[in-house]
């Protein structure tokens, strides 16, 4: 049960695209399509902005995309504004039990 | 409008106990595993504990496993996590959230456990 690998820290200035990874093993990310991700706002409770690989919850704007590739799945957040500077983190179904990632910090210049 | 509730947080010294409770609203609690997650000051998420939705499964982190015991009434629309031995390495924010196969949909506040001599 090691923790997904994400990138420490990610930006971009409003209006660009910022791509977050999120690296597995065959053992979750590469076996399951269960992988979603959160945002985390400082002081708040996570919120699901993506689940089952690329599905958006209702309400989430559709710059938020998801994808994954073998063991590594993708958040990406296009047409950043300054909303979305948070803390996000993927999670991965892995048998019986579930991984989250390491969490990325979200910087918007 | 989905609530979720943690309570039964608290300061406790290594090798106590606590029980910590989730209340459910909004939704038919039957019909979702249910999971918990807890985050430790200036850290990451780590997924603890998810049940299915009748209770007839449940599963653990290695690093709980044997000490935590999650539980729910449906009657009573509450979640449950037992924790005994428990290690400062375990103090956290405990979260309770709707869904079990990494599809957590409503999260609650959550509920700081602080483990300390």
């Amino acid at each position: 049960q090691s923790a997904l690998t994400q990138p420490p820290s990610a930006s971009g200035s409003p209006g660009q695209s910022v791509t977050i990874s999120c690296t597995g093993t065959s053992r979750d990310v590469g076996r399951y399509n269960y992988v979603s991700w959160y945002q985390q706002h400082p002081g708040k409770a996570p919120k699901l902005v993506i689940y089952e690989v690329t599905k958006r919850p209702s309400g989430v704007p559709d710059r938020f995309s998801g994808s994954k590739s073998g063991n590594t799945a993708s958040l990406t957040v296009s047409g950043l504004q300054a909303e979305d500077e948070a803390d996000y983190y993927c999670c991965s179904h892995a048998g019986i039990s579930n991984v989250f990632g390491t969490g990325t910090k979200v910087t918007v210049l | 409008e989905v609530q979720l509730v943690e309570s039964g947080g608290g300061v406790v010294r290594p090798g106590g106990s606590l029980r910590l409770s989730c209340a459910a609203s909004g939704f038919t609690l039957d019909d979702y595993g249910m999971t918990w997650v807890r985050q430790a000051p200036g850290k990451g998420l780590e997924w603890v504990s998810g049940i299915t939705g009748n209770g007839d499964s449940s599963g653990y982190a290695d690093s709980v496993k044997g000490r935590f015991t999650v539980s729910r009434d449906n009657a009573k629309n509450s979640l449950y996590l037992v924790m005994n031995s428990l290690r400062a390495e375990d103090t956290a924010l405990y979260y309770c959230a709707r869904g079990i196969t990494a599809r957590y949909d409503f999260w609650g506040q959550g509920t700081l456990v602080t483990v300390s001599s």
